[in-house]
Formats: structure tokens, sequence, C-alpha cells
């Protein structure tokens, strides 16, 4: 079965400075993988996808996501993190032939002024 | 384009009662999904529909659970009788179809509080 591992519940970075969150997946088959962001009191709104294109694959709101099959992990980063940004970022595989689209646990980023 | 609508946006309920959801997808999008979201947990896919016809209810308590789609359109999801472990946040997405990477576009959820 397919899975993903966000480590860090919880993450805080200076407004300005790099914000990295981790995710590491485990597929069988080759992975399709997203990253949703959820804003307090609101629903999963789609950051990126990776689809077997581009391992560099780029978002809304300047963030991007790396997949690297080597590490089996799919980061996602943004250069320079706005106050905007604080919000639960969830990280997803699939969904692919029988497995549905699984997500993460999230990671809360908190960013301090 | 106008999003995935759900209603109510919050409910309280004590536990044994009965509670509904509602949901109106993206118009056009044949492929409507529920999920259940726990505090401090990622959403867990609970239904999937295509058109009306039901695609996945593998993770379904189906002994209180019930959901069901007519018309292809709008959706119910019910819960008779509630259980305290069924606070939640129950979130209702649609996609255009049911492919590998179609995008899912997500409500705001029915926040669901069982006393």
């Amino acid at each position: 079965a397919q899975s993903v591992t966000q480590l860090g519940s919880h993450v805080s970075v200076s407004e300005g400075a790099l914000v990295l969150l981790r995710c590491n997946y485990s597929s069988s088959v080759p992975p399709y993988l997203f990253w949703y962001v959820q804003y307090p009191n609101q629903g999963l709104q789609l950051l990126l996808k990776y689809t077997s294109a581009a391992t560099l694959v780029k978002g809304i709101n300047g963030f991007e996501a790396e997949f690297k099959k080597s590490e089996t992990s799919f980061h996602l980063t943004k250069p320079s993190a706005h106050m905007s940004d604080a919000a639960e970022y969830f990280c997803a595989v699939g969904p692919n032939g029988n497995e549905k689209l699984t997500f993460g646990t999230g990671t809360r980023l908190t960013i301090i002024p | 384009e106008a999003g995935v609508a759900q209603s109510p946006r919050y409910k309280i309920i004590e536990k044994r009662q009965s509670v509904a959801f509602w949901c109106n997808p993206i118009s056009g999008h044949a492929t409507l999904y529920w999920y259940q979201q726990i505090l401090g947990q990622g959403p867990k896919l609970l239904i999937q529909f295509q058109n009306n016809g039901v695609v996945d209810d593998s993770q379904l308590p189906k002994d209180r659970f019930s959901a069901e789609r007519l018309k292809g359109v709008d959706s119910t999801l019910k819960i008779q009788p509630a259980k305290l472990e069924d606070s939640a946040v129950y979130l209702c997405a649609s996609s255009l179809d049911s492919g590998f990477t179609d995008t899912q576009y997500f409500g705001p959820g029915t926040r669901l509080t069982v006393l």
C-alpha cells in the first residue's frame, strides 16, 4: 500500500526565510504526488502536483517541490516566507490503480514576524 | 467558476442522534468524494462516486454511515446513530473525472462535534 510521511508536525520560520516542508513517500508503482494547503476553517487547495513529467514542479504562491526518486522524497520549498503562508500543508500520494489519494498527517507552518 | 459547496458548516449533536451533510460539486464534475478529517490527521476517503454510482466505499462504516448521489450531482452523507469518535471535519471534493492526475477540488467542510 502506498503512504506518505511528513517529517515535523509543526514548523516555524521567520518572515523572509526559506520554507522547507518534508515529505517522503512509499509506493510500489511510479507515484503521483501532491501538495495541498489548508487555511483555517477552509477546505484543501491544491498547491502543486507531480505527474511524472518534470521533476521540479512549480506551484501557486511561489511554492515548488522536487521529486527525487532515489530519496523517495517530494519536499516543498519557498525561498521567502510571507505571513500569509501560515497554514497547514498536506502531502499526498496517488490515486493509482486500486490505491486512493492518501494524505500525510500534515505540517502546520507558523511564520514569525 | 463556483467551487464545491457544503452545508452546514458546523453541527453539534449528541451521541446516538442522526445528522446529514450536503454537498454540491463543481458543475460538470463527474466524480465526487467524501473525506473524514479527524483533528491532527490527514483526510481519509470515505466514499467515491462516479456520476451516481459508487466506485469505492471500502472505508465507509456502513453500519452507521450512508451516502447517496442522486442524479449524479448533489450528494448527502448521513450518520445514524452518531458516536463520539465521529467528531471530525467532513470534506466533500469533486473532480472532472476519476483519472490518476485529475485534480480534486475541496469544499470548506462541515465540522461535526458529537457530545
